[in-house]
């Protein structure tokens, strides 16, 4: 039982690059999140799907798209990379949006230059 | 007014004291309250979750929560060094109908032998 994986670990992009995040769990979760956590920011939402087949903006959609492929995977699409998005990204799940415990992934270390 | 309000420490501690970590949260229909603990460089790791007015304990940590009073807090007792993290809270604030967590700035503990 791995819990949610990530991949990949670590990613260097130049402005205007493309790539996908992604993230798989296999706890049987309904919810999955994307987060970006910043110094000085904190863990900010910026997508997340509540149900299979529903996505939802969380607080900092722009610059992101993402794919509620199945049950267990979640992807984030940056379509152009910017600099200011060079951050931690986080995938989280839950087992249900409400009361919400969430489990982390490891993460995602993005530098865009 | 932020959301979700922690002190950003840090909090230094001798080993086997106390640490007294505080949370208040603006939201006045939150629901559900969670403390995570993250490492450096690591994924936040969720180690308690709150509901109901009260205390609620598991091992050396005990959560408080008083709705009223719009203030979580989380206790460690008997500290070890390997406490030493980032202590994040993290506030339901979807209310019952969905589940999106809104996290503090997080406080540094630091645990001295």
């Amino acid at each position: 039982n791995a819990g949610v994986t990530q991949t990949p670990k670590f990613q260097v992009l130049k402005t205007g690059q493309s790539m996908t995040l992604q993230c798989a769990q296999d706890m049987n979760h309904n919810s999955m999140y994307w987060y970006r956590q910043d110094p000085g920011m904190g863990l900010r939402l910026i997508y997340y799907s509540a149900s299979e087949g529903t996505t939802d903006k969380g607080e900092v959609p722009n610059g992101y798209n993402v794919s509620r492929l199945n049950k267990r995977e979640f992807s984030l699409r940056l379509e152009s990379a910017a600099p200011s998005q060079t951050s931690v990204y986080f995938c989280a799940s839950s087992v249900r949006a409400t009361y919400n415990e969430q489990f982390f992934g490891p993460g995602t270390r993005l530098t865009v230059l | 007014q932020k959301e979700v309000e922690q002190n950003s420490g840090p909090l230094s501690v001798p080993e086997g004291a106390i640490a007294s970590l505080n949370c208040t949260y603006s939201d006045r229909v939150s629901q559900s309250f969670f403390w995570y603990r993250q490492y450096s460089g690591k994924s936040p790791e969720l180690i308690m979750s709150i509901y109901s007015n009260g205390d609620k304990e598991d091992g050396r940590f005990t959560a408080q929560l008083n709705k009223a009073s719009q203030y979580v807090s989380l206790l460690i007792r008997d500290s070890q060094p390997s406490d030493s993290a980032t202590y994040l809270c993290a506030v339901n604030t979807g209310g019952t109908s969905y589940g999106k967590l809104t996290f503090g700035q997080g406080t540094i503990l630091t645990v001295h032998p």
